[in-house]
C-alpha cells in the first residue's frame, strides 16, 4: 500500500515569501504530525492532528507557521514570511491510532525547503 | 521541555565490529521507539518498548529498557554495511502520550 507523500520534495524560495507544504498521509490514519529536521539533529516536534483538530501545536516556533486538516486527511504546513532559519526538511507522519495507544509513526520523505 | 541525550554522535566499526548507542533522559519515560534513517531518507520505525526492563531482539539487534524507564540501548552484533545510517531513540514521557522527543541521533559508518 502506498505510505505517506509529502510535495514538493523540494522548495527553495526566497526570504519574506509564503510557502505551502502537503502531506498525504497513510489512508485511514487519524493521526499526523509534522516535524522539523535540521542537518545533524533529530526530528523536532512541530503540530499533532488527531482527525480534523490540531490537539496540540506547540512546537510550531512563533505565529509565522499554521498547519491545517480540514477533511482530517490531508494536511498543509503554511510558512508566512520565510526567513533563512527556516531552512530544513519537513517532515509528515502518520499512525493509525490516536493518543489512547502508543504506536509507530510511519514518515513520509520529506520535503527540503531551503530558503535564500 | 523534556530531553532526550543520545551517545556517541558518531560510530565508525569495521565490518563485523559489534556497536551500541546509548539514550537517557532526566525524567521517566511512558515508552521508547527507536528509528533509522538512512542517509538521505527517512526515519523508519525499529521498535518500542514500554515496560520496565524489558529487551527485545531483531535478528541481530537488541533493544533494551532502563529498569527506571530512563534510559536505552540499542545493540547490533556483527555489523554489516547494510546498517549505515542514523539510529534515533525517540521518548514519550512528561505528562504527553503522542509527542516524541528525538534524540540528536547516533550515525553509524561501516568500513567494509
Amino acid at each position: 500500500g502506498a505510505g505517506v507523500s509529502q510535495t514538493p520534495s523540494n522548495k527553495v524560495t526566497e526570504k519574506g515569501k509564503y510557502v505551502e507544504l502537503r502531506c498525504d498521509p497513510i489512508s485511514g490514519h487519524t493521526a499526523l504530525y509534522w516535524y522539523r529536521q535540521s542537518l545533524g539533529q533529530g526530528p523536532e516536534f512541530l503540530i499533532y492532528f488527531q482527525g480534523t483538530g490540531a490537539a496540540d501545536d506547540s512546537g510550531l516556533p512563533n505565529d509565522r507557521f499554521f498547519a491545517v486538516r480540514p477533511e482530517g486527511s490531508v494536511s498543509t504546513l503554511k510558512i508566512q514570511r520565510t526567513e533563512r532559519g527556516d531552512s530544513a526538511v519537513y517532515l509528515c507522519a502518520s499512525s493509525s491510532k490516536g493518543p489512547s495507544s502508543y504506536n509507530e509513526q510511519f514518515f513520509g520523505p520529506g520535503t527540503r525547503l531551503t530558503v535564500l | 521541555g523534556q530531553q532526550v541525550m543520545q551517545i556517541p554522535q558518531y560510530q565508525h566499526v569495521q565490518e563485523g565490529e559489534d556497536f551500541t548507542t546509548y539514550c537517557n533522559s532526566s525524567t521517566t519515560l511512558s515508552n521508547i521507539q527507536w528509528y533509522k534513517q538512512r542517509p538521505g531518507g527517512h526515519p523508519v520505525f525499529l521498535i518500542q518498548l514500554v515496560k520496565s526492563g524489558e529487551v527485545k531482539k531483531q535478528k541481530r539487534l537488541t533493544f533494551q529498557f532502563g529498569e527506571a524507564k530512563k534510559n536505552s540501548s540499542l545493540h547490533i552484533t556483527a555489523t554489516q554495511t547494510t546498517d549505515v545510517g542514523t539510529y534515533f531513540c525517540a521518548a514519550i514521557g512528561g505528562g504527553s502520550n503522542y509527542k516524541l522527543t528525538f534524540g540528536k541521533g547516533t550515525l553509524l559508518t561501516v568500513n567494509p
